[in-house]
């Protein structure tokens, strides 16, 4: 069975701009989780989503958006960017929602100049 | 401020030798897990502890839960170069994953 996957896997963009990025969870899963890495902060929980309903967020600003589609497959969007958002950005996956044994992405590693 | 606090935060060896990396909060857990990551990839789950006390062993690795579900620790007998990695620990509170910093472990042959 295909692995949860995140494209782009490498992203480039300068302060100001927005960026889209997409999660395919595997086959079966209707929980997509997306997380941010960075070295000083480790993991950081952005959103939960579950049925293409939101079901948690994190500590994060509104800059920061997602959604889930009727197929399981979600999309985080990060708006008008900034140096910090600099990160690698983790989509995991789950049968259901909540404490479920979650099957991460590679990332996608997202650098803002 | 990070609610799991992990150490060391860097830790290197000599193939064969054993140690424990710590993960710690001042919260209450309902649950625990242990992941793995090496570069290039995303965190693979190791283990999940639920009971305070509960002690688990996988292979080499040994994971044990505080009585009071705050903290937690992963030793790891005869390391191997297979072992280099980031270490992190998650703790599921009010139905958020929180994860610590991780403990970056170099094993060398």
């Amino acid at each position: 069975k295909a692995g949860v996957t995140q494209t782009p896997r490498y992203l480039i963009k300068t302060r100001g701009q927005q960026v889209t990025l997409s999660c395919s969870p595997i086959s079966g899963h209707r929980s997509v989780s997306w997380y941010q890495q960075t070295p000083g902060q480790g993991l950081q929980f952005l959103f939960e989503y579950f049925s293409e309903t939101q079901r948690n967020k994190g500590n994060f600003p509104g800059r920061f958006s997602g959604r889930q589609f009727s197929n399981s497959r979600s999309e985080m969007n990060v708006s008008t960017l900034e140096l910090g958002d600099s990160a690698l950005y983790l989509c995991a996956s789950s049968i259901l929602p909540g404490l479920n044994e979650q099957f991460f992405g590679p990332g996608t590693r997202l650098t803002v100049l | 401020t990070q609610l799991l606090e992990q150490s060391p935060q860097f830790l290197s060896i000599q193939e064969g030798e054993n140690l424990t990396v710590y993960c710690n909060s001042s919260s209450v857990f309902s649950s625990l897990q242990w992941y793995r990551q090496e570069p290039g990839e995303g965190p693979v789950l190791l283990v999940t502890v639920v009971t305070g006390g509960e002690v688990k062993k996988l292979k080499r690795l040994t994971f044990q839960f505080g009585d009071a579900r705050k903290d937690s620790s992963l030793h790891i007998t005869a390391a191997q170069p297979g072992d280099t990695g980031l270490y992190l620990c998650a703790g599921e509170e009010d139905n958020d994953m929180r994860f610590g910093a991780g403990t970056r472990l170099t094993v060398k042959p």
